[in-house]
């Protein structure tokens, strides 16, 4: 066990839709990543945010959106669901994300499962 | 950009043998972290194992251990004394430092089937 938690473990919705994913991380972590795997892209960095405030962003859609609350939880969002973002959604966390004076290794939670049909 | 490629998508060992998987990169950068990934059935990715890239000493944890090769650009991971539940993907990324962000960058993946 990792420490970081998701929610749902699975979601199963329709094209159109509009999902949140939730994700708690380690306790004492500050930056939560997000990442999507899926068969044909492999695993992908979506976006990261530190301390509440967004840090960096990867290949997420205009579609997705994220934010980190106060008490450090994240919620990733997507949107005008279409087949192709079935995936693995991944949540990540790590002590800071900011720089290399801390152990910057990211722990995983266990995913949750997205189809859309 | 970084890239991270792994050249072999599937291995096969034979349990209580030894199996070693290849990972290449690119990258401009001087300071980075390179890690292993295992992803067994269950989907879950679990840290294998971590080097800083200004380390010279190769990482070693219980039956895992890399060979660091920064002027090649290599980092392959050794599994010694394989166990049935080795079986999984395993996944080596590449993370910079730096205040901009530490995303990780993952090889496409080695699929590990260990045999009794």
């Amino acid at each position: 066990d990792s420490g970081v938690t998701q929610t749902p473990k699975h979601l199963i919705t329709a094209t159109g839709q509009r999902v949140t994913l939730r994700c708690s991380p380690r306790s004492g972590d500050l930056s939560v990543y997000w990442y999507q795997q899926s068969l044909d892209q492999g695993l992908q960095f979506l976006i990261q945010y530190y301390n509440g405030e967004e840090r960096a962003k990867g290949n997420i859609l205009e579609r997705f959106s994220a934010q980190q609350f106060p008490d450090l939880h994240s919620e990733l969002n997507l949107s005008s669901l279409e087949l192709g973002d079935s995936a693995l959604y991944f949540c990540a966390s790590s002590p800071l994300g900011t720089s290399g004076r801390a152990d910057e290794t990211q722990y995983f939670g266990p995913g949750t499962r997205l189809l859309v049909l | 950009a970084q890239t991270v490629t792994q050249s072999q998508p599937e291995m096969s060992v034979q349990e209580a043998e030894t199996v070693t998987l290849s990972c290449t990169y690119d990258t401009s950068e001087n300071n980075y972290y390179l890690f292993w990934y295992k992803q067994p059935p269950s989907r879950q990715m679990i840290l294998v194992i971590r080097q800083e890239a200004y380390k010279q000493q190769n990482a070693t944890e219980n039956r895992f251990s890399v060979n660091f090769q920064k002027a090649a650009k290599s980092f392959s991971l050794k599994i010694s004394d394989s166990q049935l539940g080795d079986t999984a993907m395993y996944f080596c990324a590449f993370m910079k430092h730096g205040a901009a962000g530490n995303k990780l960058t993952f090889g496409g993946g080695t699929r590990v089937l260990v045999k009794p």
